[in-house]
């Protein structure tokens, strides 16, 4: 069974361009959630999306936003780089959210500069 | 607002000895707690997942408690090898309809001294 695939591996990025990152979710799981780990904020929650509907949204801005697909796949965009958008972002699939059990992709490193 | 914590911050300990990490949160109305391990640069691997209904869940040399009145998680790890050497982390779900994410602590660092 494979796990979530996220893409790209690594990304370097200049102030002021965008990123769009993918994740690809287990089969049959229906919420995909993302995260941005950075070594001063640890793990902080992104958003989540399930069947296609955006349910909960942490506390980023608005150049941060996201889409989840037909097919569950979803993509998190980021307009603007800052510096401090350095950051491993990271998906994790699960099969109802929040109440099963996560199983997190291996992460997009994203470097600003 | 909720509040994960992890203590210590790092751990050190020589192959072979049985170890403890802790967590504690600060709202006792959680719906489960998982446990984590994260290698270096890499993601997160699950290790084990407590259901609210549940006090304790094994996997190998792998046991993890919840005590929800206490608000504490527990990861024991029995007779350790270099390769246990990692990040730990725990996360607890919340779930209010519609208000379903993972609040995690900021991790113990093990150190496995071969």
């Amino acid at each position: 069974k494979a796990g979530v695939t996220q893409t790209p591996r690594y990304l370097i990025k200049t102030r002021g361009q965008q990123v769009t990152l993918s994740c690809s979710p287990i089969s049959g799981h229906r919420s995909v959630s993302w995260y941005q780990q950075t070594p001063g904020q640890g793990l902080q929650f992104l958003f989540e999306y399930f069947s296609e509907t955006q349910r909960n949204k942490g506390n980023f801005p608005g150049r941060f936003s996201g889409r989840q697909f037909s097919n569950s796949r979803s993509e998190m965009n980021v307009s603007t780089l800052e510096l401090g958008d350095s950051a491993l972002y990271l998906c994790a699939s699960s099969g109802r959210g929040g109440i099963t059990e996560a199983f997190f992709g291996q992460g997009t490193r994203l470097t600003v500069v | 607002k909720q509040e994960v914590t992890q203590i210590p911050a790092a751990l050190s300990v020589p192959e072979g000895e049985n170890l403890v990490l802790n967590c504690s949160f600060t709202d006792s109305a959680i719906y489960n707690l998982q446990w984590f391990r994260q290698d270096p640069g890499k993601g997160l691997t699950s290790l084990l997942l407590i259901q609210s209904s549940q006090r304790e869940q094994t996997s190998g040399r792998l046991n993890a408690s919840l005590d929800k009145s206490s608000g504490r998680s527990t990861l024991y790890i029995a007779a350790s090898q270099p390769g246990d050497s990692a990040t730990y982390l725990c996360a607890h779900h919340i779930s209010n309809f519609g208000n379903e994410k993972l609040t995690f602590g900021t991790g113990t660092r093990l150190t496995i001294i071969p």
